[in-house]
C-alpha cells in the first residue's frame, strides 16, 4: 500500500455537469476525510467518515455535494449541477482512530476540478 | 470550535539560515494534537512534525523545531539549515485528541527559501 489515492487527478467540466471524485485511502485507516482547498488557501473541511458512517459535513457542503463510503474502504464525492465556484483542489485523507486517540492525517495528490 | 491562526501570509529566507513560522491556536480542549504539514508547488502535503499537547518536550525531526507554549496557545515551527527543498506552503493544524472531529488548517504560510 503506497498511500492515499485519488482519481481522477484532474478534471475539466462544463458548468451543470455532474462529477465524481474517487479517493482509496491506507488500507487500515479507518478514517476519511474529504477536503477543498483553492488557490493560496488552507484546506477547509468538507465532510469525513469514520469506517462507513459519515460523521460529520460541514455547512461548506451544499446539497449538490454527496459523499459515500460503502464497506469502509474507498470513498467517493459526487458533486452536481456544477458551478464556477466549485472549481477547487479537493483532498483526501485517511488516518487510523486507535484507543488512544487520533493520529495524523496522510493526503492524496487531489484532484484538481475547473468547471467552465 | 477550533481556529487555527497563522499571522505570516508569506516568508523568505536565505539557504542555510534559520526561519521561524508562526501559528496560534483557539481551544478550551486539554487534550489534542498539533502538527505542520508541508505542501510543495503542485505536489501532495506531506506531513513534517507533530506534537501532543500532553507532552512539554517539544518536537523535533531532523532539521525541523517547534515550540510548544500551552498557556500561550502557540505552535511555532523553526526550520534550520533551510534548503532550497523547503520551499512550500506550511500549514498549522489541530486536531482534538478524543471525539469526531477532523483536523483544521490554518491558511498557510507561502516560504521561499533563496539561494
Amino acid at each position: 500500500d503506497t498511500g492515499v489515492s485519488q482519481d481522477p487527478r484532474h478534471k475539466i467540466t462544463k458548468r451543470g455537469q455532474n462529477v465524481t471524485f474517487r479517493c482509496d485511502p491506507i488500507s487500515e485507516h479507518n478514517r476519511l476525510y474529504w477536503y477543498r482547498q483553492t488557490l493560496g488557501q488552507g484546506p477547509e473541511f468538507l465532510t469525513y467518515f469514520q469506517n462507513e458512517a459519515q460523521l460529520e459535513k460541514s455547512r461548506l457542503l451544499s446539497d449538490r455535494f454527496s459523499a459515500e463510503r460503502p464497506k469502509g474502504s474507498f470513498s467517493t464525492l459526487e458533486i452536481q449541477r456544477t458551478e464556477q465556484g466549485d472549481s477547487a483542489m479537493y483532498l483526501c485523507a485517511s488516518s487510523l482512530e486507535i484507543r488512544t486517540g487520533g493520529t495524523e492525517a496522510f493526503f492524496g495528490q487531489g484532484t484538481r476540478l475547473t468547471v467552465v | 470550535a477550533q481556529t487555527v491562526t497563522q499571522s505570516q501570509p508569506e516568508m523568505s529566507v536565505q539557504e542555510a539560515e534559520t526561519v521561524t513560522l508562526s501559528c496560534t491556536y483557539d481551544t478550551s480542549e486539554n487534550n489534542y494534537y498539533l502538527f505542520w504539514y508541508k505542501q510543495p508547488p503542485s505536489r501532495q502535503m506531506i506531513l513534517v512534525i507533530r506534537q501532543e499537547a500532553y507532552k512539554q518536550q517539544n518536537a523535533t525531526e531532523n532539521r525541523f523545531s517547534v515550540n510548544f507554549q500551552k498557556a500561550a496557545k502557540s505552535f511555532s515551527l523553526k526550520i534550520s539549515d533551510s534548503q532550497l527543498g523547503d520551499t512550500a506552503m506550511y500549514f498549522c493544524a489541530f486536531m482534538k485528541q478524543w471525539g469526531n472531529t477532523p483536523l483544521v488548517f490554518g491558511k498557510g504560510t507561502r516560504l521561499s527559501v533563496i539561494a
